[in-house]
Order: C-alpha cells, then structure tokens, then sequence
C-alpha cells in the first residue's frame, strides 16, 4: 500500500541552527502539506503546496520557515533559525484532490536545545 | 475560523463493549470530515473520510456519521479490542466557506479497552 515517509524520524539541533525535513508523498498525489504536533497538544496545520506554490499558510509559517518541491519526488520543509518553540512532531501529508483523503506520514520529531 | 471539539477527552471501556466518539465543529461548510487515529509517538493514521454529500461511511467495526446541519460527527466502534487502543482525532477538512485547504484538529479522545 502507498505511504508517505518521512526522514529524519528524529532530529536534535541547537537553537539557531537550520532544519530541514523531508516528505516523499504518494506518488500520484498533487497536494502537499505539512502540519506540526507539540507535544500533548492538537495537530496544527501550517501549510498547503500545489502545482509548485504555497496555496495557504498559518500564522505559525512565518519567514523562518519554507517549503520546497526540488524534485518529482520529494517536498521538503526547512526551518531557518530553530527556536526552543520549534520542538515538535512535524507531519507530512498528501492527497490527490483538495477535498480528498489526507494520508500522513510517520512524522519527524524535532527537538531544539 | 473553524474549532474542532471532541467529547469526550479519555474514555475506558471493557473488551467487546461498543463506543461512540463525539466530534462536534462550529464552520458547516465543510468539504469532508477525516477521522484518524494516532498510537503514542506515532504518525496519524486515516480511518474514514466522510464528504459532505455523504450522511456516514463504514469500514469493518467503524462507523462514522456526519450532520453538518448540526456541526456533528460520530464514530462508532463495534465490539471494542485492546487493539483499539489509542488516540482518536477528529478533523473538519477544507471549508468552502473559508477558502481553506486545511484541516482543523481536536484535540482527540484516548481510547483504552481493558481486556
């Protein structure tokens, strides 16, 4: 059965060091996104990516943040400067239509020190 | 902005007990509802998505309802399993009355069936 993986399954950075976490989505699928889980709390959205643009973002993605699509394959998220508040379960997801079902992958657990 | 509440927080019933998970949200414009689960430390695993035109689904012992008029989901579970155990979430999914590819989580209900 298709999934989405994710990699690094689990990431320790220092303050102000860059992250970058990668997503291979299904492969028939054209939408991306990622969402993040601090620990004990909901699962929040914090972007949307189609045909290679940001189709909607949460206050949460600010400038540190970006996304990106290098290849047919992967979808990647980079936080610029990690902050202690960056630490978190951060989930890619994928569909095939807008209004379709979201797959996630396994996440990445990101912890800032 | 849509909000996600479910109902309850933690529920603990005995091994072949059925159960119903509460979801309730506040924008109706809904395209879909997504009920997942999610093991501790683990990713979200998709259960059932209900579209809007749909009134429930059904998959093997699960059985999601959704009432839009009433801002409502319900996911019953037939004959409870240790297995079951976890966390359940509820997602209202993208709005078209917002414009909004998201989903909006609750914050879950942690399920354990005592065999």
């Amino acid at each position: 059965e298709p999934e989405v993986t994710q990699t690094p399954s689990h990431q320790v950075t220092q303050m102000g060091q860059e992250v970058i976490l990668r997503c291979v989505p299904i492969s028939n699928h054209l939408y991306f996104y990622w969402y993040r889980q601090i620990l004990g709390q909901k699962v929040e959205f914090l972007v949307s990516f189609y045909n290679n643009e940001i189709s909607e973002k949460s206050e949460i993605f600010d400038d540190q943040f970006s996304v990106e699509r290098p290849d047919g394959s992967n979808f990647t998220l980079k936080i610029r400067s990690t902050k202690l508040e960056d630490s978190a379960m951060y989930f890619c997801a994928s569909s095939a239509s807008v209004t379709g079902e979201l797959f996630f992958g396994e996440g990445s657990r990101l912890t800032v020190l | 902005k849509q909000e996600v509440t479910q109902i309850p927080a933690a529920l603990s019933v005995p091994e072949g007990e059925n159960l119903v998970l509460n979801c309730s949200f506040t924008d109706s414009a809904i395209y879909n509802l997504q009920w997942f689960r999610q093991d501790p430390g683990k990713g979200l695993t998709s259960l059932l998505l209900i579209q809007s035109s749909q009134r429930e689904q059904t998959s093997g012992r699960l059985n999601a309802s959704l009432d839009k008029s009433s801002g409502r989901s319900t996911l019953y579970i037939a004959a409870s399993q240790p297995g079951d155990s976890a966390t359940y979430l509820c997602a209202g999914g993208p709005s078209a009355g917002a414009g909004s590819y998201q989903l909006t989580f609750g914050k879950g209900t942690k399920l354990s069936v005592i065999p």
